[in-house]
């Protein structure tokens, strides 16, 4: 079992719905890092959250200490949202295998 | 130039070759990383300077050897790699390595490694 697992592994959705990535982990953490991949490589950092919510346009991350669990919403979803979504957790900057969006129009 | 920078982009080489990997950061930040992506494997972490001292090597194998001549570079010299070397290796760089904000990773472009 790897101790950073998210699901799904794989998503499709049409534009303008709402997305919902999910992220567990098994080790203490002090805080859980989101990031997003595009195609060719190209890593950007989304969240990085040790408790509670953080919202950045019509990204919403949220993270259960007690649960071990972060989830990663997108609301009004957009073609351009397409990427591989990634949560690692910190210290040790463990990461999960990503989660595949594609957003169709 | 802004952000992490990485040459080359793509690189092919022989098992006998020796190449280098280069990383620069125009962030002021005071560590960096080097991570390998393997397909359909997560991100591995491979070296974490701080402040020019390496301060983390996941038991990498030695034909992998990092070089940090100060804070806003970063290489990685490669040496008789094996085919199941060919990944994506990434570079990042933080503010620095404790504290959680200290520890967000902002990441370059990354080099595709391709080895015959």
């Amino acid at each position: 079992k790897n101790e950073v697992e998210q699901s799904p592994q794989n998503l499709t959705a049409q534009e303008g719905e709402f997305i919902t990535i999910n992220c567990s982990y098994s080790v203490g953490i002090s805080a859980l890092h989101w990031l997003q991949q595009h195609p060719g490589g190209g890593i950007v950092s989304l969240f990085m959250l040790s408790s509670g919510k953080k919202k950045h346009g019509r990204l919403i991350a949220t993270i259960n200490i007690q649960e071990k669990h972060s989830s990663l919403h997108i609301t009004a979803s957009h073609p351009r949202d397409s990427a591989v979504y990634i949560c690692a957790v910190l210290p040790e900057l463990i990461f999960g295998t990503g989660t595949r969006l594609q957003v169709f129009p | 130039e802004t952000g992490v920078t990485q040459t080359p982009r793509h690189l092919v080489m022989g098992m006998t070759n020796k190449k280098s990997l280069k990383c620069e950061q125009h962030l002021g930040h005071n560590a960096m990383y080097w991570y390998k992506q393997s397909a359909k494997k997560p991100l591995e972490l491979m070296f974490v300077y701080s402040l020019e001292e390496r301060v983390e090597n996941n038991s990498v194998p030695s034909r992998f050897s990092p070089e940090c001549p100060n804070s806003s570079h970063l290489f990685l010299h490669l040496h008789t790699l094996q085919p199941e070397d060919s990944a994506l290796y990434l570079c990042a760089s933080s503010p620095g390595t404790s504290g959680d904000s200290y520890n967000e990773q902002f990441f370059g472009p990354g080099t595709r490694l391709t080895v015959l």
